[in-house]
């Protein structure tokens, strides 16, 4: 299964941008990028996702490299409610890779007020 | 509004006792996961089905079962076999493969957290 690779934390400043990467070298051509965040004691959320272009919601942005081996959510404007866990995962189309999917110990985001 | 309940929120079992976590979803999704997470770490796949009547292992099912007779419900049993069952439990729905293949969002419940006494 191709898998990611994020930092164990990162730190920010509210209202600063905060720009999470992810590392995904061994991604196929048909995965698509996911990302979910979690509070405590919750369960995930979905964020964005997205396939080779890059992507903008309410929430946030996905910015793709050229080669997709990496990815990297931005979060314009931190504010204290982002303070959560951030997965980045790949899910593919194949019958293993679509349920099969992993989650990684994800990226700690702290935000400073 | 469309989601997933998980029921109950909280659970005590004593040692030995087989316990059946709840997971109703009213999203019409075909997929449902079922993973397992312990205080820091991320999530672990220990089942998922795909369709009603089928399911497939995940990375750690030895010691939990499930069925999916139903395409809203997929109850997740941890049975006496599981040595080390103190977790949150979260369970989760998809689309088909079919129906979007690997855009298809995940929707997760809220958890249930079992501890064993």
């Amino acid at each position: 299964d191709a898998k990611t690779t994020q930092p164990n934390s990162m730190e920010s400043n509210e209202e600063e941008p905060v720009h999470l990467p992810c590392n995904h070298s061994t991604i196929s051509g048909t995965d698509y990028i996911h990302w979910y965040r979690q509070l405590p004691s919750q369960g995930p959320e979905y964020v964005i996702h997205g396939l080779t272009s890059n992507v903008n919601n309410r929430m946030a942005s996905l910015a793709i490299a050229e080669d997709r081996k990496s990815s990297t959510l931005i979060l314009h404007r931190a504010t204290l409610r982002d303070a959560a866990v951030y997965y980045c995962i790949l899910r593919g189309a194949g019958g293993t890779s679509y349920g099969k999917l992993t989650f990684g110990q994800g990226t700690i985001l702290t935000v400073h007020p | 509004d469309g989601g997933i309940t998980q029921s109950p929120k909280y659970l005590f079992r004593k040692e030995g006792q087989n316990v059946t976590l709840s997971c109703e979803q009213n999203l019409n999704h075909d997929a449902m996961y079922w993973y397992r997470q312990d205080p820091g770490q991320g999530l672990r796949l220990i089942y998922y089905s795909q369709i009603v009547n089928d399911f497939q292992k995940g990375d750690i099912a030895e010691g939990y079962s499930v069925s999916r007779e139903k395409k809203e419900s997929f109850p997740l049993t941890v049975t006496s076999a599981q040595k080390n069952p103190t977790a949150f439990y979260l369970c989760a729905s998809s689309y088909p493969r079919d129906r979007g293949g690997g855009a298809n969002v995940l929707t997760f419940g809220a958890g249930s957290r079992l501890t064993v006494l």
